[in-house]
């Protein structure tokens, strides 16, 4: 079956380290790929996008992703957290034809002081 | 721009009721879609639409319906409100394939 995982449900770093969060699909083809974050109560935001080209996408907030075919990930990286960045953060693709994306499970970041 | 608007923000029902859930954007997207989601299971597709008269079924597609009849506004039906129907529910907007989707801030339905 086509899905998205996120192997990791919470995640919990300090303030100034760096981030690294994982998305692996699995889908015939290079689909369209997204992060997107969610605050408290709040809908999701897009945080950076990967349709071709250079497998590494810069985003809003200092993050940035890397596509990397031979293994069907594109995980997430930050290089140093602030405490704004606590959310909960999903990976998404979107199969070409498909019209419609599908999220991972998720990933929660808490961000010590 | 409001962008994408969900109403209402909360909502109890009572098993065996039935509601509407709204949402309209004013971008003039050709595609709309609404999700649900319940901890440890992200955004689940519930039905999306590529424009108006036109609608598919997602992936959890049973005890909703939906139609389109603008391409501003996609409203969400549930027809006889059951407990595993307590989610919190996301319409989300899009220009066309691969371009950013716009999501509302949710709908908060508890079934009792």
């Amino acid at each position: 079956a086509q899905s998205v995982t996120q192997p990791d449900i919470h995640i919990t770093v300090s303030e100034g380290a760096s981030l690294e969060l994982r998305c692996n699909y699995s889908y015939g083809a290079t689909p369209y790929l997204f992060w997107y974050v969610q605050s408290p109560g709040q809908g999701l935001q897009l945080l950076l996008k990967y349709f071709s080209g250079d497998t590494l996408v810069q985003g809003i907030k200092g993050f940035e992703a890397e596509f990397k075919r031979s293994q069907s990930s594109f995980n997430l990286r930050k290089p140093s957290v602030h405490w704004s960045d606590a959310a909960e953060y999903f990976c998404a693709v979107e199969k070409t034809g498909r019209r419609a994306l599908t999220f991972g499970s998720g990933t929660r970041l808490q961000v010590q002081p | 721009n409001a962008g994408v608007t969900q109403t209402p923000k909360f909502q109890v029902l009572k098993t065996g009721q039935s509601m509407t859930l709204q949402c309209a954007q004013d971008m003039n997207h050709e595609y709309m879609s609404w999700y649900r989601q319940d901890p440890g299971m992200g955004l689940r597709l519930i039905h999306y639409s590529v424009g108006a008269g036109i609608t598919d079924q997602g992936e959890v597609p049973n005890g909703y319906n939906v139609s389109r009849s603008t391409t501003e506004d996609f409203p969400l039906r549930l027809l006889s409100a059951a407990p595993s129907q307590t989610s919190v529910y996301f319409c989300a907007s899009w220009r066309g394939e691969g371009t950013e989707a716009f999501f509302g801030q949710g709908t908060r339905l508890t079934v009792v």
